[in-house]
């Protein structure tokens, strides 16, 4: 079965403080995602990626930038954390562009 | 641009009841919908997915039909379960099959069942 992990599974942060999620996949996949999820607005794609050491920008990339340093390996990462990133974020990938996506099991931030 | 509307908010039903969730889409490519689920403190999972018009495609007691006359993907279920509780989300591959690189979410209906 696909296998995709994040880290951490929680997170406290301080506003204005860097906060870095990462996420790694066994999948052998290109795609990989960044998603956050609120109540209320569903799954919004922050960040993804089809190839390493390549990122391209989702519907709400404003506030986070993306790493993918190798196929398997894909960072998010929060320069200065805000009170309105409080979310909790997954990690995707898929085989391609319109495949099925694996989901991690999600990271919950809350930033105080 | 590419698109899906689908039923949102809190659904809920008494067990043993029939239920459908709503999904309509917007695409002027070749469309490719799915239907995610989603259970408390879990991450999304496929539930089913479809590109053949009228064809209907079933999972778990789950089925849906791919009706391109009428742009929509709605979820049905004869019968839900009290398992059948989670939030259930539509999504469309943008740019269509084969060249497209994400999919575009619904933002999600949450399903309650009672005994």
């Amino acid at each position: 079965e696909a296998a995709v992990t994040q880290s951490p599974r929680s997170k406290v942060a301080v506003t204005g403080g860097k906060v870095t999620l990462s996420c790694h996949q066994t999948n052998n996949h290109d795609y990989m995602y960044w998603y956050r999820q609120d109540t209320g607005h569903g799954l919004r794609l922050i960040h993804y990626s089809y190839v390493a050491d390549s990122t391209e920008k989702g519907d709400i990339p404003d506030g986070y930038k993306a790493s993918r340093p190798s196929q398997e390996n894909f960072s998010l990462i929060l320069e200065l954390a805000s009170l309105s990133q409080t979310a909790v974020y997954f990690c995707a990938s898929s085989d391609w562009g319109g495949g099925e996506q694996y989901f991690g099991p999600g990271t919950r931030l809350t930033v105080l | 641009g590419d698109s899906v509307t689908q039923t949102e908010g809190l659904v809920t039903l008494t067990k043993g009841l029939p239920v459908m969730l709503n999904c309509t889409y917007q695409t002027t490519y070749s469309p490719f919908l799915f239907w995610y689920v989603q259970h408390l403190n879990e991450a999304p999972k496929l539930l089913l997915k479809s590109s053949t018009d009228n064809k209907r495609t079933e999972h778990q007691g789950f089925y849906a039909t791919l009706h391109k006359s009428s742009s929509s993907f709605h979820l049905q279920k004869s019968s839900v379960q009290l398992s059948d509780s989670a939030l259930y989300f539509c999504a469309l591959i943008e740019g269509g099959q084969g060249t497209g690189s994400k999919l575009s979410f619904g933002k999600g209906a949450k399903l309650t069942v009672s005994p």
